[in-house]
């Protein structure tokens, strides 16, 4: 098992271009979250989805954000356009239950 | 989501101290886990309690689940150097929510 893959590792963009995270979660897993972490703000929740359809997107910033899941084993978030308030490691989880996340490695975001 | 509050912010020990951490929610949670984010890397699941005053031991880790449900705490005994990273406690509040996060405690060793 390859567990879950994030690409880019690490992106730098310039404020205002679109960045495109993308996620490859684990076959069978019908969770997948999208997490941001900062030192200011820890672990935060960006939005969730259960068999490819969001459940919660509470947590997403603002309408710069979104996040698409075309099939069970591909996810997006999309920033446009980007900000350097945005800059964070964005993590990738799933889960086949609730609990018990399995993370990918993460894609360091630097938008100067 | 709920906040979690976690302490120490940072710990520096020597090889072969033991470690104690905890965390505190004003709410209720139904779920508490324990994860470490070694750097450059995603957090993985160290310890996960599914029930009130739960003792769970991973080796030399060592986790409890408040019988308030408003707490927990992780123990490692006779730290290695390898220990080092940021552990995080996480909870959740019932089935149907996402996992909320502490900020983390940050521990260091020395040989």
């Amino acid at each position: 098992d390859a567990g879950v893959i994030q690409s880019p590792r690490h992106e730098v963009t310039e404020m205002g271009q679109e960045v495109t995270l993308r996620c490859k979660p684990i076959s069978g897993h019908d969770y997948l979250f999208w997490y941001r972490q900062t030192m200011m703000r820890g672990l935060e929740l960006l939005i969730y989805f259960n068999n490819n359809v969001p459940i919660d997107d509470s947590g997403m910033p603002e309408d710069r954000f979104s996040a698409k899941m075309p099939n069970a084993s591909f996810s997006t978030l999309k920033i446009q356009p980007s900000e350097p308030r945005d800059s964070a490691v964005y993590f990738c989880a799933s889960s086949p239950t609730y609990y018990g996340y399995t993370f990918g490695s993460g894609t360091r975001l630097t938008v100067v | 989501g709920q906040q979690l509050n976690q302490s120490p912010q940072s710990m520096f020990i020597q090889e072969g101290e033991d470690v104690s951490m905890n965390c505190t929610s004003s709410s209720i949670f139904n779920t508490w886990l324990w994860y470490k984010q070694d750097p450059g890397e995603g957090p993985v699941l160290l310890i996960a309690l599914y029930k009130a005053g739960e003792l769970t031991s991973n080796g030399r880790l060592t986790a409890q689940f408040g019988i308030t449900r408003k707490d927990s705490f992780l123990n490692i005994s006779a730290s290695i150097p390898s220990d080092v990273g940021i552990y995080f406690c996480a909870g959740q509040l019932d089935s149907g929510y996402a996992l909320n996060f502490g900020k983390g405690t940050s521990l260091l060793v020395t040989p």
